[in-house]
């Protein structure tokens, strides 16, 4: 198995850029994940979905970010319009929800720097 | 709500040194818990797992062993290796309840000098 696939791997822009961020979950599995990790606030659960429903986004910091799953191998993570404090990196991860312990499995993560 | 309360780091061990980095949760039932770690500049993996009371999970040298009476799962190695270097994340999911979401605790920084 190829394991959760991000991309980009790395992403600059300019402030006022949209970013859109990619992920594609291990087959099988039917929860994801999407996670901000910075040295200031350490790792964020942004918003997760079960069965390509959103269950919880109510770390999604603001209306700037909005995060779709049209179908069980694809999900984005969308900034518009983007900020200097949205740089972070950003994982994507996934899980079968119904297994005792739920075990993540982590993609390589996305590192966004907003100019 | 649940809490996940780990060592606060940095921590700088000399090679072949006893490692030991605490953590304590708040929660409700019988979570599962979990160590994760994570390389310089990579996701996080599991490194292992408990999923009840009294159960010691293990993988590459480290143990932990899930204490209900002290609401502990500290992570232990008995020789650190410079390629243990890395940040150690302990986190739980709940027993209860359809979500499966992890809570984290902020992670602790391992450097390990030769």
């Amino acid at each position: 198995d190829a394991g959760v696939i991000q991309s980009p791997r790395h992403e600059v822009t300019e402030m006022g850029q949209e970013v859109t961020l990619r992920c594609k979950p291990i087959s099988g599995h039917n929860s994801l994940f999407w996670y901000r990790q910075t040295m200031m606030r350490g790792l964020e659960l942004l918003i997760y979905f079960n069965n390509n429903v959103p269950i919880d986004d109510s770390g999604m910091p603001e209306d700037r970010f909005s995060a779709k799953m049209p179908n069980a191998s694809f999900s984005t993570l969308k900034i518009q319009p983007s900020e200097p404090r949205d740089s972070a990196v950003y994982f994507c991860a996934s899980s079968f929800a119904d297994a005792r312990g739920g075990e993540q499995f982590f993609g390589p993560g996305t590192r966004l720097t907003v100019l | 709500g649940d809490s996940v309360t780990q060592m606060e780091g940095p921590v700088t061990l000399s090679e072949e040194a006893f490692l030991t980095i605490n953590c304590t949760y708040t929660a409700t039932g019988y979570p599962s818990l979990f160590w994760y770690v994570q390389y310089p500049g990579e996701g996080l993996q599991l490194l292992l797992k408990a999923t009840k009371a009294d159960d010691k999970g293990s993988n590459k040298g480290f143990e932990a062993t899930y204490r209900k009476e002290t609401t502990s799962f500290h992570l232990e190695k008995g020789s650190v290796q410079v390629s243990d270097s890395a940040v150690y994340f302990c986190a739980l999911i709940a027993s209860s309840g359809s979500a499966r979401q992890l809570t984290f605790g902020s992670g602790t920084q391992l450097t390990v000098l030769p």
